[in-house]
């Protein structure tokens, strides 16, 4: 079974500075996708970045990217030029192909990072 | 109103109480699911709806019974609840079942006492 693992349950970074979440996980399929999302105190969660692991290229989406390394199983989130709206709970996860052993393409979460920025 | 919402916002109830969560799409898609998310767990999906029809079921206690009458609308019926089944439920919505976007509704807080 797919597992996701963030071993960081808090993290905090100055205003402006850059920030880099962790996750892991662990797969024995060679073709998934792999999500961040974002949860604000207010609680709706929304998606902040995918990606693609067919593709090597690593996903941005203005100041959020990820380091996408597939031997490594690692799938981190940075975010450059941190601002005080960026303050949440980060979920990486996991997708497997749909359909894959009767799934529905269903996701994967770990436990979250909560994100604090300091003025 | 747009995207997905979900009322009531914050539910107290006890463990002999009915009650029902609901959730509302306005986005046009066909399949709706449930989370709970429990504080340091990972969200754990409950139910998955596609075109009204349930398509999976993670086994989940018959304490929690879902409906789904329409595409827009998803309903998770509770009754005779554990105080450890206080947590965040969470609906959403994609395109289709296990569509690569899910969009979130900001969650019911729920309090068994």
């Amino acid at each position: 079974a797919q597992t996701v693992t963030q071993s960081q349950p808090e993290m905090s970074v100055q205003e402006a500075e850059t920030v880099t979440l962790s996750c892991t996980y662990d797969t024995s399929e060679s073709d998934y996708y792999l999500f961040w999302y974002k949860q604000p105190p207010s609680r709706q969660m929304i998606l902040v970045i995918r990606q693609e692991a067919y593709k090597q290229q690593n996903a941005t989406e203005n100041r959020f990217s990820v380091n996408f390394q597939k031997a490594a199983k690692s799938f981190s989130l940075k975010i450059s030029d941190s601002q005080l709206g960026d303050a949440a709970m980060y979920f990486c996860a996991y997708r497997s192909p749909r359909n894959y052993g009767g799934s529905q393409g269903n996701l994967i979460f770990g436990k979250g990072t909560k994100l604090s920025v300091k003025p | 109103e747009t995207g997905v919402t979900q009322t009531p916002r914050h539910l107290v109830m006890g463990m002999t109480n009915k009650k029902s969560l609901k959730c509302e799409q306005h986005l046009g898609h066909n399949a709706m699911y449930w989370y709970k998310q429990s504080a340091k767990k990972p969200l754990e999906l409950m139910f998955v709806y596609s075109l009204e029809e349930r398509v999976e079921n993670n086994s989940v206690p018959s304490r929690f019974s879902p409906e789904c009458p329409n595409s827009s609308h998803l309903f998770l019926h509770l009754h005779t609840l554990q105080p450890e089944d206080s947590a965040l439920y969470l609906c959403a919505s994609s395109q289709i079942a296990g569509g690569l976007e899910q969009f979130f509704g900001p969650g019911t807080r729920l309090t068994v006492l």
